[in-house]
């Protein structure tokens, strides 16, 4: 079965500090690639998508993914943090329309 | 445009009881989808529609039924809830990209 994985359910930076989240999926056929962001009691918002364009994606508020296919792999960096940064972050695979799987989550803690 | 609604954004039920979750999207989508999110385990997919008229089920449809009358609808019920169905209900309509509800939480007593 398709699945995604987040690596650590919990990471924690500090202030101005490089953030790293990985994303690793599993198919041999590359699908559509997302990175969202969840604010607590919110709904889900896009932050950034791979859709076979580029292989570097650049999102919103500063964050980037790369999608490296010999790894299978669409991890998350931003350069520096900032304590509005925090909230948890949820990658998923869009296999087709009706099939998007999600990872378990990684929840950002960034301390001043 | 207001995106994607839910309501309600709270409820509690006993064991047993029935309830409709509503979804309601402006922007003409065709899919929509009901999602349930649980702690460490992301979103699953309870039922998803791909159009009026239609619905299907996704990965965890057991105690979950939906209808898809209007296009800009998609309701989300359960006959007889269970504490198992305590969670939080996210739904999401497709474009380009799918876009997400504010959530319903829900806990069974």
């Amino acid at each position: 079965a398709q699945s995604v994985t987040q690596l650590g359910s919990h990471v924690s930076v500090s202030e101005g500090a490089l953030v790293l989240l990985r994303c690793n999926y599993s198919s041999s056929v590359p699908p559509y690639l997302f990175w969202y962001v969840q604010y607590p009691n919110q709904g889900l918002q896009l932050l950034l998508k791979y859709t076979s364009a580029a292989t570097l994606v650049k999102g919103i508020n500063g964050f980037e993914a790369e999608f490296k296919k010999s790894e299978t792999s669409f991890h998350l960096t931003k350069p520096s943090a900032h304590m509005s940064d925090a909230a948890e972050y949820f990658c998923a695979a869009a296999y087709n329309n009706n099939d998007m799987r999600f990872g378990a989550g990684t929840r950002l803690t960034v301390k001043p | 445009n207001a995106g994607v609604t839910q309501t309600p954004k709270f409820r509690v039920l006993k064991t047993g009881q029935s309830m409709t979750l509503l979804c309601a999207q402006d922007m003409n989508h065709e899919y929509m989808y009901w999602y349930r999110q649980d702690p460490g385990m992301g979103l699953r997919l309870i039922h998803y529609s791909v159009g009026e008229g239609t619905t299907a089920k996704g990965e965890v449809p057991d105690g979950y039924n939906v209808s898809r009358l209007k296009k800009q609808n998609f309701l989300l019920g359960l006959e007889s809830a269970a504490p198992s169905q305590t969670s939080v209900y996210f739904c999401a309509s497709m474009g380009h990209e799918q876009y997400f509800g504010p959530g319903t939480r829900l806990t069974v007593t």
